[in-house]
C-alpha cells in the first residue's frame, strides 16, 4: 500500500540555520509525484515544492530545496536560511499516477511541526 | 485570483445534527476535492470531482457523507447525522486539468483554509 511517513512530529530551528524535513514513502508504482505543503497557523495549505520520480535533478524553489533519493525512496525538504514565518506545520504527500493516466489524489503523511527561534 | 474559498471556517454542532460545509474552487479548476485531517492523524482524500461528476469516492467514511457538485462549480460536503468522530478539519482543494500520463507540476493543489468542525 502507498504511504507517506514523517518521523518528526516537531523540529526546533534557530532563525537563519538550514533544517531538514524528513519524509518517506513506499509506492509500487514507478511514476509518481511528491509535493511539500506548509500550513501556518491561519490554517491555510501553501504548495512549496514539487519532485517528480523520473526528474534527474533535485527540485529547488527559493529556500525551498526538496533531497530526492530514489533508492532510499525519500524526498526531504530543505529549508536553507530560516526564518520565523516558516514556523507553521509541514506536509510531505505523494500523487500516483494510477492505471489510465495521472490522477490528483494525494496521500500525505503525518505532518512535521517546525518551530523556528529568534 | 481569487484562492479556494471554505465556508464555514469553523462549526460546532451536537452530536445527530446536520452541517453542510461549502467549498468554492479556483475559477476554472475542473477538479475539486475533499480531504479530511482528524486531530494528531494523516489529511485523509474524500472524494474528487471532474466537473459536476465524481471521479473518485472511494475516501468517503461512510453513507452519512453526501458530496455534491452542482454545474461544476462549487461543492458541498453534507454530513447527516454527524458523529462525534466526524470532528477534524476539511479541507477542499482545486486544480486545473490533469495531463493524463503525465505528474507534471501544472497542477499542483491549491488548498483553501479548511473548516474546523467540532461535534459534540
Amino acid at each position: 500500500a502507498q504511504k507517506i511517513t514523517q518521523t518528526q512530529p516537531g523540529m526546533f530551528v534557530q532563525e537563519k540555520e538550514a533544517v531538514t524535513l524528513d519524509c518517506t514513502y513506499d509506492t509500487s508504482d514507478p511514476s509518481y509525484g511528491l509535493f511539500w505543503y506548509k500550513q501556518p497557523s491561519s490554517g491555510e495549505m501553501i504548495f512549496l515544492i514539487y519532485q517528480g520520480s523520473y526528474d534527474q535533478q533535485n527540485a529547488t524553489e527559493g529556500r525551498y530545496s526538496l533531497n530526492f533519493q530514489k533508492a532510499r525512496k525519500s524526498a526531504n525538504l530543505v529549508i536553507s536560511a530560516s526564518q520565523l514565518g516558516d514556523s507553521a506545520m509541514y506536509f510531505c504527500a505523494m500523487r500516483e499516477v494510477g492505471y489510465g493516466g495521472a490522477t490528483n489524489k494525494l496521500i500525505f503523511g503525518t505532518g512535521t511541526l517546525l518551530a523556528v527561534q529568534p | 485570483e481569487a484562492g479556494v474559498t471554505q465556508f464555514p471556517s469553523h462549526s460546532v454542532i451536537e452530536k445527530g445534527q446536520t452541517v453542510t460545509l461549502r467549498c468554492d474552487p479556483i475559477s476554472g479548476h475542473d477538479n475539486l476535492y475533499w480531504y479530511r485531517r482528524v486531530m494528531g492523524k494523516e489529511i485523509k482524500f474524500l472524494l474528487h470531482f471532474v466537473k459536476e461528476s465524481k471521479q473518485d469516492e472511494s475516501g468517503m467514511p461512510n453513507n452519512r457523507f453526501l458530496a455534491e457538485r452542482t454545474g461544476g462549480t462549487y461543492s458541498t460536503l453534507k454530513v447527516q447525522p454527524a458523529e462525534l468522530e466526524d470532528s477534524g478539519v476539511y479541507f477542499c482543494a482545486s486544480s486545473q486539468a490533469t495531463d493524463r500520463g503525465r505528474i507534471g507540476t501544472n497542477s499542483p493543489l491549491h488548498f483553501g483554509n479548511g473548516t474546523r468542525l467540532t461535534v459534540t
